[in-house]
Order: structure tokens, then C-alpha cells, then sequence
């Protein structure tokens, strides 16, 4: 079967830097994507990664790993506003979204 | 990036009523839409794949006779959720596939079923 796992929530503090990490298993492969969903709105798109390596986008930076399943988002210089909750998902053979269940990221003064 | 709007926002409707959530790519055209479903605190449930000129294609478990899905032009999809009833009540998503690679997500409605 196609999973994605991510931890649920996570703390960290203003100013910080915290990586989410997301392993999936997919029925083939198309890419993996990071998306921002704040409370009662739409997710946002933050990055994409088909090719292994960092990709990196400002404070944000993306990672994947193709031989282990494996990404995280790398939030450098954290800023309250970052307080969202953050979904990876991986496209599969098909090119649909295979979604993960969210981190939901609290940030502290 | 590319523009998906929805409509409405926000839908308050009583129990036994049908409501029509209307989702537009408003730079681009999409062959292809997809419609979420979203509970609170939880990820997006892919409803269905909603495709320009042909039958959606629905996952298991979502009633088609309930929602109902048309995609009459390339910037136009419709969900109707038939006969609402209290746990219809949820944020419902839209989303445009503007390449294989890129889907553009709509700012999602918010149903209540009194």
C-alpha cells in the first residue's frame, strides 16, 4: 500500500532551526512536495524535490532521499508566523498526491 | 503562481438541503480538478478526480449520488453535496492540476449543516 508518515506535532523556539522529517512508500515515484496549511485555510505550496539532494529556498530548505524514501523540511531563523501545521506528500506512478497526515509545528517565544 | 478560486467561502445550510461549491482556475485551464475533504486536524482526504468532459472518478467510500461532481469546462468544477446533513458539515478543498507536476489549491469552503 501507498503511506506517508510524519511526526504529528512539534515544538520549537523563536529564532530557531527545526526539520520535519517524512518517509513514504508510494507506488512509483514523481516527486515529493512540502505544503503550509495555516488554521481554516488552504494549503500553500512550499517546495518540491524529484532529484536526491537540498533544495533551498530562503529559510526554508527541502531534502529527499530516493533510495531511502525519506525527506525533511529544514525551517531555519523560525518566526511565530511559521506556527502552521506542514504536509508532505509524494506524487505517485499516477501523478496524485499521496498525502501525509501533517505536522503541526508550534513555535514558543 | 497559478489562481484557483472557490465559492463560496462560507455555506451555513439546514439539514436536507443541497449546497454547490464552485471551484475556477481563473490563469489557467485544468483538465484535471480534485476535490478534499478536510476534518479538523486531520490531512486532506481526496474525494474524488474530477475530469473536463467525463464521469469524476470517486475514491472508495465517498457517495456519488451525495457529491456531485461536474467539470463542464476547462476552468470549471462543481461539487454539489446532495441532501446535507450534520456531518456533511467540514472544509471542503479544491485543487487544479495545471501540469503533471504542479496543482494549484483553491482557498477551500466552509460547509455547516445545521
Amino acid at each position: 500500500g501507498q503511506n506517508i508518515d510524519q511526526p504529528t506535532e512539534m515544538t520549537a523556539t523563536e529564532g530557531a532551526i527545526v526539520q520535519i522529517n517524512c518517509t513514504y512508500q508510494t507506488s512509483g515515484f514523481n516527486g515529493l512536495f512540502w505544503y503550509q496549511q495555516h488554521a481554516g485555510e488552504a494549503p500553500t505550496f512550499l517546495s518540491y524535490n524529484v532529484l536526491d539532494g537540498l533544495e533551498e529556498k530562503g529559510r526554508f530548505s527541502s531534502f529527499l532521499s530516493r533510495s531511502k524514501g525519506y525527506s525533511y523540511l529544514l525551517l531555519k531563523e523560525l518566526q511565530m508566523k511559521d506556527s502552521a501545521s506542514y504536509l508532505c506528500a509524494a506524487l505517485d506512478s499516477n501523478y496524485q498526491l499521496i498525502w501525509g497526515a501533517g505536522t503541526k509545528l508550534i513555535i514558543k517565544p | 503562481g497559478a489562481v484557483v478560486s472557490q465559492h463560496p467561502s462560507r455555506v451555513i445550510c439546514k439539514s436536507g438541503t443541497s449546497v454547490k461549491i464552485e471551484c475556477r482556475s481563473l490563469d489557467f485551464q485544468a483538465t484535471t480538478m480534485f476535490w478534499y475533504r478536510q476534518f479538523p486536524k486531520k490531512s486532506l482526504m481526496l474525494m474524488a478526480t474530477s475530469n473536463e468532459g467525463s464521469k469524476a472518478t470517486y475514491e472508495q467510500g465517498v457517495e456519488k449520488d451525495k457529491f456531485l461532481i461536474n467539470h463542464a469546462s476547462l476552468t470549471l468544477s462543481t461539487l454539489t453535496v446532495t441532501s446535507a446533513h450534520p456531518e456533511d458539515s467540514s472544509f471542503y478543498i479544491c485543487s487544479a492540476r495545471a501540469s503533471e507536476y504542479e496543482q494549484y489549491f483553491g482557498p477551500g469552503t466552509r460547509l455547516t449543516v445545521t
